[in-house]
């Protein structure tokens, strides 16, 4: 079975810090990888999306993640964080069918102003 | 807004009633998927409905089932209502027709079970 491991329970960052959030997953064969974000009261929103080619990808609000296929790693940065991207962040992995997503538990992230 | 509306927004139960969530999935979606985010958890898959067949399910009990519509919109039925039902239940709207499409997610329906 798929399973996706976030790292990070609870981040709590300055503005301006650089953030790194951590997602492994399990499953052996070709995979889609997804981080997504839930700001307090809203519903989730795709961040960023690997589906094939550059393993770098970019998104939206300045975040980035890096897919390394060897290590089973797909985690997420951004360079200098905001109050407004205080929210909490899901990895999501689909395999196969590519619309039955398996989500990590989730990192919330607290920016202090 | 993604397009992909769920009713109602907030429910309170009793246990052992039964409970029907909706969704209305995104113009030109045909496909709904059914994900319950426990508190402190990420969203665990239920279950998928692609023109309105059951096309997939997770492991969960016979009690959750679904359906799908003619316009692909969808509910979510729980019977015999436990405690541990008690969560948010999202509904995901996307295209099976088309490869490497995202899915989107409503906004949620936040059931809690007395």
């Amino acid at each position: 079975a798929q399973s996706v491991s976030q790292h990070n329970h609870h981040v709590i960052l300055s503005e301006a810090a650089s953030l790194e959030l951590g997602c492994n997953y399990s499953y052996g064969g070709t995979v889609n990888l997804f981080w997504y974000v839930q700001y307090p009261g809203q519903h989730l929103q795709l961040l960023l999306k690997y589906f094939s080619g550059d393993p770098l990808v970019k998104g939206i609000k300045g975040f980035e993640a890096e897919f390394i296929k060897s290590k089973f790693s797909f985690n997420l940065r951004k360079p200098s964080v905001q109050w407004s991207d205080t929210a909490e962040y899901f990895c999501a992995v689909n395999a196969g069918n590519f619309n039955k997503f398996y989500f990590g538990s989730g990192t919330k992230l607290n920016v202090k102003p | 807004e993604t397009g992909v509306t769920q009713s109602p927004t907030h429910l309170i139960k009793t246990r052992g009633q039964q409970v029907t969530l909706r969704c209305s999935s995104q113009s030109g979606h045909n496909t709904v998927s059914w994900y319950q985010q426990a508190l402190g958890q990420g969203p665990q898959f239920i279950f998928q409905y692609y023109r309105e067949e059951e096309n997939g399910r997770g492991n969960f009990p016979p009690r959750f089932s679904g359906l799908q519509f003619p316009n692909y919109s969808s509910e979510l039925n729980v019977n015999a209502l436990e405690l541990d039902d008690s969560a948010l239940y999202l509904c995901a709207s996307s295209s099976m027709d088309r490869s490497n499409t995202e899915a989107f997610f409503g906004q949620g329906t936040r059931l809690t079970v007395v």
